[in-house]
């Protein structure tokens, strides 16, 4: 079975620019997470969709970050524009929750390491 | 937002058991108690989780306290594959992962 993937692995830009992060979850997930992890910080949520509705997004800050989740399968989170501390890591996970609890286990991708100067 | 309570670093010798601890003393009926741990430039992986009972795995157990309000996650014989930063979350309305337990496996 393949894992989740993500796309760049890496990212350098400059603050004031825009920037995009694609995910891959695994087949037939309903439940996509992307969560942001700043150096010494564990993850924190971002947004949650149950295939492609938003379950959550309490934590994203929607001045500058967007994210959508089209036909509910692969998912794109935008930064625009970004700023130094949008410096993180940005990761993706999915689940086979389909009820929108954390009664599943999470599959987590490798993550896309944003760099913004 | 922080619902767990962890140490903030452990070590243990190699091929000993090691019992990593966590307090959860707000837990709620409906939470489920997630492990999770985090090696260096990885993604988070899943450990193992459980809700009343006590859990094992290929990877790991799960000891929950009667009350709930504590766990602990054991990792049978450590190797030093296994020197990563352990999460226990509470996976109810929110999944807050903290920052962690950092075990060092000695050789």
């Amino acid at each position: 079975e393949a894992g989740v993937a993500q796309s760049p692995r890496y990212k350098i830009i400059e603050k004031r620019q825009s920037v995009a992060f694609w995910c891959n979850p695994i087949s037939g997930h309903a439940t996509l997470y992307w969560y942001q992890q700043i150096l010494g910080q564990g993850p924190k949520l971002l947004i949650q969709f149950q295939n492609n509705g938003v379950v959550d997004d309490s934590q994203l800050p929607k001045d500058r970050f967007s994210a959508e989740r089209l036909k509910g399968v692969d998912s794109t989170l935008k930064i625009q524009p970004a700023k130094l501390e949008d410096s993180a890591v940005y990761l993706c996970a999915s689940s086979r929750s389909t009820s929108g609890t954390y009664s599943y286990e999470q599959y987590f991708g490798p993550g896309t390491r944003l760099t913004v100067t | 937002d922080a619902k767990t309570t962890q140490p903030n670093s452990m070590e243990s010798n190699e091929e000993e058991p090691v019992h990593l601890p966590c307090n959860h003393s707000t837990i709620s009926g409906t939470d489920y108690i997630h492990w999770y741990r985090q090696l260096p430039s990885q993604g988070p992986e899943y450990v193992i989780h459980g809700l009343t009972s006590n859990v094992n795995n290929r990877m790991a157990s799960l000891a929950i306290a009667e009350d709930r309000k504590s766990s602990t996650l054991i990792l049978h014989r450590a190797t030093l594959r296994d020197a990563a930063v352990y999460y226990c979350i509470l996976g109810g309305n929110q999944f807050y992962f903290g920052t962690g337990t950092s075990l060092t496996v000695i050789p």
